[in-house]
């Protein structure tokens, strides 16, 4: 089982509707997480870390974690065009040193 | 965020020379930095993780005597590729973080063309 997974898409939603990002982590001991968005050609960016179990907003953005399902996600509310890019999820591995796991990414595109 | 630099962004090289880049953290001590390597349209691959003062650790599959890695203080990584081929042609990415929990933020990337 990959430690963090999510689903690859393409997720496609209409522009100003609400567009959902899931992910799932293995490790329970897993205390902190992020969202990164990368667009194509260019480095990932941080976007929201969240640290502690209920939601965490900012701006059109936030951010879910429950740690008793081992669930996390990424709300963006009204989207737009611009939000169309590949959204990581990543948390530091606790049985992993100290590396950071990423998912695969699930790739959003916002139609018009 | 906190800002992490990254030079250079694009080089094109020739086959069998050296090319080294460079990855700084601008407003914090990264005491952690990884260099990812990624192929278009692709995911992430990590290459290592190296900690201040100490030698890097590579992931399964990557050659420890062709991607140097240095991380001599608490604000610079290098990553020099030796021997270049074409095949080592890709998208080269460093991040830094301060502390083992906190979250990494990411240099612009280099582009690496070996012809």
């Amino acid at each position: 089982q990959k430690e963090v997974e999510q689903n690859s898409g393409p997720l496609s939603v209409p522009e100003g509707a609400i567009a959902s990002l899931n992910c799932t982590y293995s490790d329970r001991g897993s205390q902190s997480f992020f969202w990164y968005r990368q667009y194509s050609g260019k480095s990932p960016e941080l976007i929201m870390s969240i640290y502690s179990n209920g939601d965490k907003e900012d701006g059109r953005f936030t951010a879910q974690l429950n740690k008793a399902s081992q669930y996390v996600s990424l709300l963006i509310r009204d989207s737009q065009p611009s939000d169309s890019a590949t959204y990581l999820c990543a948390a530091p591995g606790y049985s992993s040193a100290s590396k950071i796991i990423f998912g695969s990414g699930t790739r959003l595109s916002i139609r018009p | 965020g906190a800002v992490v630099s990254q030079h250079p962004s694009r080089v094109i090289c020739k086959s069998g020379t050296s090319v080294k880049i460079e990855c700084r953290s601008l407003d914090f001590q990264a005491t952690t930095m990884f260099w990812y390597r990624q192929f278009p349209k692709q995911s992430l691959m990590l290459m290592a993780t190296s900690n201040e003062g100490s030698k890097a650790t590579y992931e399964q599959g990557v050659e420890k005597d062709k991607f140097l890695i240095n991380h001599a203080s608490l604000t610079l990584s290098t990553l020099t590729v030796t021997s270049a081929h074409p095949e080592d042609s890709s998208f080269y990415i460093c991040s830094a973080r301060e502390t083992r929990n906190t979250e990494a933020f990411f240099g612009q990337g280099t582009r690496l063309t070996v012809v």
